[in-house]
């Protein structure tokens, strides 16, 4: 069965600093991966999707993502943090490959950023 | 205005109660779906809708009911609310081409 898993529940960096957000996942198809933002009291929005063309996908925001098959990891990246990146961020995996499966969500990454 | 709209936003009830969530949507979708956010579970999937005459059960059912009233409506229902069912409910609308999902804002269930 297809899972995410998302390491850190809360990720604390400075502004300016480096972001990464860690998702592994396991699939035994193919898998098409997303990751989603939640803005405090609001609801989920795309930053960016694999969808089995580039392995490095560029997001809004300045995000990114690498898909890494043989870690089995999409980690999140950012080179420099700001303030209004304080969000909770989520990963997700298709049920089984392609755009039709159910999206399985990470337990979800609080980032907190110092000024 | 919200391309899904989800009805109410805030809603505190009492235990045995009968609530119904509502959701609707302007990005003509066929699948629609109900997750429920809990925090540190991330989001779970309750039910989901392909069409009108299609509606599947999610990971966690129990308890919820749905209904799709069109292809641009699709409700959840709880019939006798209990504590353990305060969440935050989102409604989603999915592209079919591409796999994304479209969130309502949310609707904070209270239950007491």
């Amino acid at each position: 069965a297809q899972s995410v898993t998302q390491l850190g529940s809360h990720v604390s960096v400075s502004e300016g600093a480096l972001v990464l957000l860690r998702c592994n996942y396991s699939s035994s198809v193919p898998p098409y991966l997303f990751w989603y933002v939640q803005y405090p009291n609001q609801g989920l929005q795309l930053l960016l999707k694999y969808t089995s063309a580039a392995t490095l996908v560029k997001g809004i925001n300045g995000f990114e993502a690498e898909f890494k098959k043989s870690e089995t990891s999409f980690h999140l990246t950012k080179p420099s943090a700001h303030m209004s990146d304080a969000a909770e961020y989520f990963c997700a995996v298709t049920g089984y490959g392609g755009s039709q499966g159910n999206l399985i969500f990470g337990k979800g990454t609080k980032l907190s950023v110092k000024p | 205005d919200a391309d899904v709209t989800q009805t109410p936003r805030n809603r505190i009830t009492k235990t045995g109660k009968r609530i119904m969530l509502e959701c609707s949507q302007t990005k003509g979708h066929d699948r629609m779906y109900w997750y429920r956010q809990d925090p540190g579970l991330g989001l779970r999937l309750i039910y989901y809708s392909f069409d009108v005459k299609d509606i599947n059960k999610g990971e966690i059912s129990d308890g919820y009911s749905v209904s799709r009233q069109a292809q641009a409506k699709f409700s959840l229902s709880l019939e006798s609310a209990i504590p353990n069912q305060t969440a935050l409910y989102f409604c989603a609308t999915r592209d079919r081409d591409t796999g994304e999902l479209f969130f309502g804002e949310g609707s904070r269930l209270t239950v007491l």
